[in-house]
């Protein structure tokens, strides 16, 4: 079956840098995403990582390593609109799924 | 270029009663997904449509839940009856094709079931 874990909840300091892990295990990987979710609203697409390594994108980035199951996604410069639930989800070519995380909440102080 | 929407926004119903959910996803997106979120949890997929085909539904209670997409484009997904533990948002999300294509979600349907 399917596994993932990350941790339930983060808290940082406004323009401090923060990184959410994400350890996985599943047969067929076939991609890992990344979402974040505010409160009462839709999960929105963050990044997308297949190959290990590191995917940057403005103040997110996103790292890789298939051997290891594990993600992280690294915010920098933090704001307080970064207070959201980030989602760790991975797909599969066996189930041909996504597989979400519980998420982790991430509240960012002044 | 406009995003999934889904209709109502808000839903409050008694136990027993029936309550449908309407989606319409990015134009284009042959694949449409329901999808159920807990309070806390991360979204659990209830059914795949690929175009007018449910091709995976095997985490949908066929007994109470039903889904359509009629011309592979609209869908609607209903509960009857509704229990108590049916209350959580409803999310609908599309994507161009394979399922593990990135996936675009809609503002969901939040159901309160009294």
């Amino acid at each position: 079956g399917q596994n993932i874990d990350q941790p339930t909840e983060m808290t940082a300091t406004e323009g401090a840098i923060v990184q959410i892990n994400c350890t996985y295990q599943t047969s067929g990987f076939n991609g890992l995403f990344w979402y974040q979710q505010h409160a009462g609203e839709a999960p929105t697409f963050l990044s997308y990582n297949v190959l290990d390594g590191l995917e940057e994108k403005g103040r997110f980035s996103s790292f890789l390593s298939r051997s290891k199951g594990y993600s992280y996604l690294l915010l920098k410069e933090l704001q307080m609109k970064d207070s959201a639930s980030y989602l760790c989800a991975v797909g599969s070519y066996n189930t041909d799924k996504l597989i979400f995380g519980t998420g982790t909440r991430l509240q960012v102080f002044p | 270029e406009a995003g999934v929407v889904q209709s109502p926004r808000y839903k409050i119903i008694e136990k027993k009663q029936p309550v449908a959910f309407w989606c319409n996803p990015i134009s284009g997106h042959n694949t449409l997904y329901w999808y159920r979120q807990n309070l806390g949890q991360g979204p659990e997929l209830l059914i795949r449509y690929e175009n007018e085909e449910a091709v995976d539904d095997s985490q949908l209670p066929k007994d109470r839940f039903s889904a359509e997409r009629l011309k592979g484009v609209d869908s609607t997904l209903k509960i009857q009856p509704a229990e108590l533990g049916d209350s959580a948002v409803y999310l609908c999300a599309s994507s161009t094709s394979r399922s593990t294509d990135t996936q675009y979600f809609g503002p969901g349907t939040r159901l309160t079931v009294l």
